[in-house]
């Protein structure tokens, strides 16, 4: 079945510390990826996303590249904030065939000291 | 525009006894997702809703059970709570199904004690 594994956590950098958070998923076809961010107490937001291969998605400074020969989209980031602190899941939705369900990695907890 | 929004924010519950959450989904937004995310873990999903009918189901027993409302909001039921039922429940909505962004709430905190 289809299945999203990310590295372990946590992670623990120092500010403007380079950031990588690695994440390999299964899935038959082309599945869409995405990473989606859930800060202390919060709900979930929508990070990036990339649909097809070789695809980049960025934001706020954070990037991931769609490789789909490595069946990977690693995130990272070159200098981290302390506000980036948080819990990254990594997650991929089959289009056109599961109608927008999302499965999720275990989540990648994040903490950046000053 | 306001987003996702989901009732109440934090409840604690009983063994054995029922629990209803709510979720109204972003404005234009016609399908609704429910989640169970227990700590320390992703989200797994449980059902979707489109149409007022549940279109596809994930791993749960039949104590969790919805429904959609002709405005497109959902309610999320638990019956007979377990201790393991203690967990974020986050809804998600989308606008026609596969391809388009989709958007969750806050989340509604279940305690069973």
């Amino acid at each position: 079945g289809n299945s999203v594994t990310q590295m372990e956590g946590p992670v623990t950098l120092s500010e403007e510390a380079f950031l990588t958070i690695n994440c390999t998923y299964t899935a038959t076809g082309y599945p869409s990826l995405f990473w989606y961010v859930q800060y202390p107490g919060e709900g979930l937001q929508l990070l990036l996303k990339a649909t097809k291969a070789d695809d980049k998605g960025s934001n706020k400074g954070f990037e991931a590249t769609y490789r789909k020969e490595t069946t990977s989209f690693h995130l990272e980031k070159g200098s981290v904030q302390v506000s980036d602190s948080a819990v990254y899941f990594c997650a991929l939705i089959k289009m056109k065939t599961s109608y927008d369900k999302v499965i999720f990695g275990p989540g990648t907890s994040l903490s950046v000291i000053p | 525009d306001a987003g996702v929004t989901q009732s109440p924010t934090h409840l604690i519950k009983t063994r054995g006894q029922q629990v209803t959450l709510r979720c109204s989904p972003k404005s234009g937004h016609d399908t609704v997702s429910w989640y169970q995310q227990a700590l320390g873990q992703g989200p797994q999903f449980i059902f979707q809703y489109y149409e007022e009918e549940e279109r596809q189901r994930g791993n749960f027993p039949d104590r969790f059970s919805g429904h959609q409302f002709p405005n497109y909001s959902s309610e999320l039921n638990v019956n007979a709570l377990l201790l393991g039922d203690s967990a974020l429940y986050l809804c998600a909505s989308s606008q026609g199904g596969s391809g388009n962004t989709i958007y969750f709430g806050e989340g509604s905190w279940l305690t069973v004690v």
